[in-house]
């Protein structure tokens, strides 16, 4: 299995708390996505980062942010946590054009 | 809209049996097509990547082609065992710097021993 640490596995939190989550990589890959999975939605794509520093907005970017500092960690952040993003967050890597991307074990998010 | 169609939903064969999977696309934009498997409560692993100019790839039991001329790509599991049950997701691969992914909703396979 590729290297991806996802962090927390599992979440808890109330509707308007600040929250991020953590992908951690260990392969070096320079591209790093944040999806979300929903039922009758399938897997949609919030962000994503072309290296470091260098991000963009995917299908779904309304009430997150990300940052990626160094190559390792990409960080999703939801600013004010609303219901309608409990949900599960995969983080994706992939090594450059044309490869294929791997994904992490996933974060479970419930936001009540 | 880019659009990834998936079918069956859902699929139900005896154990030992050869199955196609369909996927579908709308989008002139997806070039390429990855395939993946899920299990209950897991993450997504790579099964196969078919490059725009392979038309077909090779994993084991597993053969999946593309023909973009049509948008279509076809899963096909040979000797389907029950440890293949799961969910399995096509995703077009969209041209341009991101190469994000644009998945279907997904066919459940269950294989019954």
């Amino acid at each position: 299995d590729a290297g991806i640490t996802q962090s927390p596995r599992h979440k808890v939190t109330e509707t308007g708390t600040p929250v991020t989550l953590r992908c951690h990589q260990t392969e070096n890959h320079r591209y790093m996505y944040w999806y979300r999975q929903d039922p009758g939605h399938g897997l949609r794509l919030i962000h994503y980062s072309y290296g470091v520093k260098d991000t963009d907005k995917g299908e779904v970017s309304d009430g997150y942010s990300v940052s990626r500092s160094k190559t390792e960690d990409f960080l999703l952040t939801l600013e004010s946590a609303t219901s309608s993003q409990t949900s599960v967050y995969f983080c994706a890597i992939k090594e450059g054009p044309r490869q294929p991307q791997h994904f992490g074990d996933g974060t479970r998010l419930s936001i009540l | 809209k880019q659009e990834v169609t998936q079918i069956p939903a859902a699929l139900s064969v005896p154990e030992g049996e050869n199955l196609v999977l369909n996927c579908s696309f709308t989008d002139s934009a997806i070039y390429n097509l990855q395939w993946f498997r899920q299990d209950p409560g897991k993450g997504l692993t790579s099964l196969l990547l078919i490059q725009s100019s392979q038309r077909e790839q090779t994993s084991g039991r597993l053969n999946a082609s593309l023909d973009k001329s049509s948008g279509r790509s076809t899963l096909y599991i040979a000797a389907s065992q029950p440890g293949d049950s799961a969910t399995y997701l096509c995703a077009g691969v969209t041209q341009g710097g991101s190469e994000k992914l644009v998945f279907g909703k997904g066919t459940k396979l269950t294989v019954n021993p």
